[in-house]
């Protein structure tokens, strides 16, 4: 089983809508838990982490629950600006490496 | 606001040769790491450093990588002898080491093997 599992894509959705993103993690004992995104050719830019009691960013909202190993994202209004590569990533301990999903695209359309 | 920097942007070399790419962490973070991405695939943990040693390395990075951190500053990846495969983009993080140890990322450079 990979370690870090997400919906394979891409995610073409119209202007306004809202979109959700899964993810799940094999190893149980992961620690730490965030959301980036990443446009074509650029370096991943953290979006958010992701607390055990869940989060939200302005439009984007994170849910963690530890007993499924499985993370999610949800974007409300989803603006052009939103379509990227949401790579979900976590931690096995604090201050080690990462370990990255393969991504899902979105592609937000006018 | 702080940011990760990497030079060069883009490398270009033969196969065979050494390459370093530099990268200048954000000043107060405390951990450092390499990660690289093949074109079209995941991103990949390369290594990790922390207190002037390394942390934690991949499968990936055997006897032909190495890192220093030859100053108060920089940050180094070196490849000694590269590989058709070693293509892909390098990104260096770092972590300032306190709430969640979020990785900030730089843009990355791009290396090419020929």
């Amino acid at each position: 089983r990979k370690e870090v599992e997400q919906d394979p894509g891409p995610f073409n959705v119209p202007e306004g809508a809202t979109v959700a993103f899964n993810c799940t993690y094999s190893n149980s004992a992961s620690q730490s838990f965030f959301w980036y995104r990443q446009d074509c050719r650029k370096e991943p830019k953290l979006l958010m982490s992701v607390y055990s009691s869940g989060n939200e960013d302005g439009r984007f909202t994170a849910q963690l629950n530890r007993a499924s190993q499985y993370i999610s994202l949800l974007i409300r209004d989803s603006k052009l600006s939103d379509s990227a590569t949401y790579l979900c990533v976590v931690a096995n301990n604090y201050g080690q490496n990462f370990v990255f999903g393969p991504g899902t695209r979105l592609s937000v359309l006018p | 606001e702080p940011e990760v920097t990497q030079t060069p942007s883009h490398q270009v070399t033969q196969m065979g040769q050494e390459v370093i790419l530099r990268c200048v962490p954000i000043s107060n973070h405390l951990y450092f790491y390499w990660y690289r991405q093949i074109l079209g695939q995941k991103v990949e943990f390369l290594v990790s450093f922390y207190n002037n040693e390394i942390s934690e390395k991949s499968e990936i990075f055997d006897d032909q990588f190495s890192v220093e951190r030859p100053d108060g500053s920089n940050f180094t990846l070196k490849i000694r002898s590269t590989k058709l495969e070693d293509s892909a983009m390098y990104f260096c993080a770092s972590s300032s080491g306190t709430g969640y140890y979020e990785q900030y990322f730089g843009p990355g450079t791009r290396l090419t093997v020929t």
